[in-house]
């Protein structure tokens, strides 16, 4: 079932650039949205959490819920060659998270 | 910061044999989950355990598969029997259970079956 789905990309930016990474999910039960960025060999870690739609903003990550349109945005603004990993977006109305594939993004000095 | 810690990093096995994945997670975590994620694919729920038992589980797990906490620290998934379709990252992984607090990831066990 294809509740969360993602671009897997690979995404190449230069240093410095706006990265735009998006979902679409299907499940309109689902209310809180999560982006985990995953690096080789390890487990997601949570970047941003947010409940049900609008922005949160951390530092240089902006995390975007669009319910009306079941779409689910992360930028990265200023974007590092350190943000080189794959960005996976998440959603669950319970407890269970459902995952999209993951965007493999690479940031070249 | 606190970590979820999985043994081993790397588990190979033969196809029908048992494996036993383990885990410690966050001392004063509630809820405890497995994931798996195969090459190239999605993180995939398999199962949620609270209290002792089972909260909620996917169609992935089936019979083959059973958890355990089996003391005060540690937390395993055992396949019963593996297939060649199970080779994939195993993730454990903690938290409080409050409806979308944050979910630690431990750094996976990756299972070869051959």
């Amino acid at each position: 079932q294809k509740e969360v789905e993602q671009d897997p990309g690979p995404l190449s930016v230069p240093e410095g650039a706006i990265v735009s990474l998006n979902c679409t999910y299907s499940n309109s039960a689902f209310q809180y949205f999560m982006w985990y960025r995953q690096y080789s060999r390890k487990g997601p870690e949570l970047l941003m959490y947010t409940y049900s739609s609008g922005n949160k903003e951390d530092g240089r990550f902006t995390a975007q819920v669009d319910k009306s349109s079941k779409y689910i945005s992360l930028f990265i603004r200023d974007s590092q060659p350190s943000d080189s990993a794959t960005y996976l977006c998440a959603s669950h109305s319970g407890y269970a998270l459902n995952f999209g594939k993951g965007t493999s993004l690479l940031v070249t000095p | 910061e606190p970590e979820v810690t999985q043994t081993p990093s790397h588990q190979v096995t033969q196809m029908g044999q048992e494996v036993i994945l383990r885990c410690v997670p966050i001392s004063n975590h509630l809820y405890f989950y497995w994931y798996r994620q195969i090459l190239g694919q999605k993180v995939e729920f398999l199962v949620s355990f609270y209290n002792n038992e089972i909260s909620e589980k996917s169609e992935i797990f089936d019979d083959q598969f059973s958890v355990e906490r089996p003391d005060g620290s540690n937390f395993t998934l055992k396949i019963r029997s593996t297939k060649l379709e199970d080779s994939a990252m195993y993730f454990c992984a903690s938290n409080g259970g409050q409806p979308g607090e944050k979910l630690f990831f431990g750094s996976g066990t990756q299972l070869s079956v051959l």
